[in-house]
């Protein structure tokens, strides 16, 4: 597709249960980053990954948080365990790797997110 | 590490009057700024970036924004505001020695403009 799909939009589970949100990148991108927004905040960094591999994932909250990246294209972030503070719209975006050192110098490419409630 | 402040959780202006939304910024190194747009329910939307050279950047909608390094400033501006501006407005920044790579955003300034 043309943009970032994240799947699913919506999401609603009970306090302890196990969720996967996935994103697939724009076609191309190499570098893929997971975000999470909470109501009335910014985007708060969660993990970014160069092809397959984590290159930071020094945002995720603690081990209940794990991504993978297996082929270099799709990405699923999983929670287990979750908890109601976990409820939040969790955003995708992805970026093209260029110029030296293979920096990202360029702009993000967001999905709409998922949003995540757990009751 | 990277951080940016976004003083005004809220700016209100009239439609077609100059608007201003203020961003600054603390980073190790040069930073790279952005600004990007969130309506309703929707993605955010990448509206303009400084990376290196001129200091006014101009960008999508209208919107432009000039860096200022001895302030450490990166402001939104638009001449002329529309109604349909009414939107957040988030600054973010990658730069410094360590996570690099990763972009750090403010917390948002809501814009309302009314007709």
């Amino acid at each position: 597709g043309a943009g970032v799909s994240q799947t699913p939009s919506n999401k609603v589970t009970e306090k302890g249960k196990y969720v996967e949100l996935r994103c697939d990148p724009i076609s191309g991108h190499t570098a893929l980053y997971w975000y999470r927004q909470s109501l009335g905040q910014g985007p708060e960094f969660l993990i970014y990954f160069q092809g397959t591999g984590a290159a930071d994932d020094s945002g995720l909250p603690n081990d209940r948080f794990f991504a993978v990246r297996p082929e270099g294209s799709v990405s699923t972030l999983k929670i287990q365990r979750t908890e109601r503070g976990d409820s939040a719209v969790y955003l995708c975006a992805s970026s093209l790797i260029s110029g030296l050192a293979g920096s990202v110098s360029g702009e993000l490419f967001f999905g709409e997110g998922s949003r995540l409630t757990v009751l | 590490a990277q951080s940016v402040a976004q003083p005004e959780d809220q700016v209100n202006v009239a439609e077609g009057n100059p608007l201003t939304v203020k961003c600054t910024y603390s980073v190790s190194g040069n930073p790279y700024l952005f600004w990007y747009v969130q309506y309703p329910n929707r993605g955010l939307q990448f509206l303009l970036k400084y990376i290196t050279g001129d200091n006014l950047v101009k960008g999508s909608y209208g919107f432009e924004a000039e860096f200022n390094k001895s302030q450490t400033s990166f402001h939104l501006k638009k001449p002329s505001a529309l109604v349909s501006d009414s939107a957040l407005y988030f600054c973010a920044v990658r730069g410094g020695y360590t996570g690099f790579q990763k972009l750090v955003f403010g917390t948002g300034t809501r814009l309302l403009v009314s007709p």
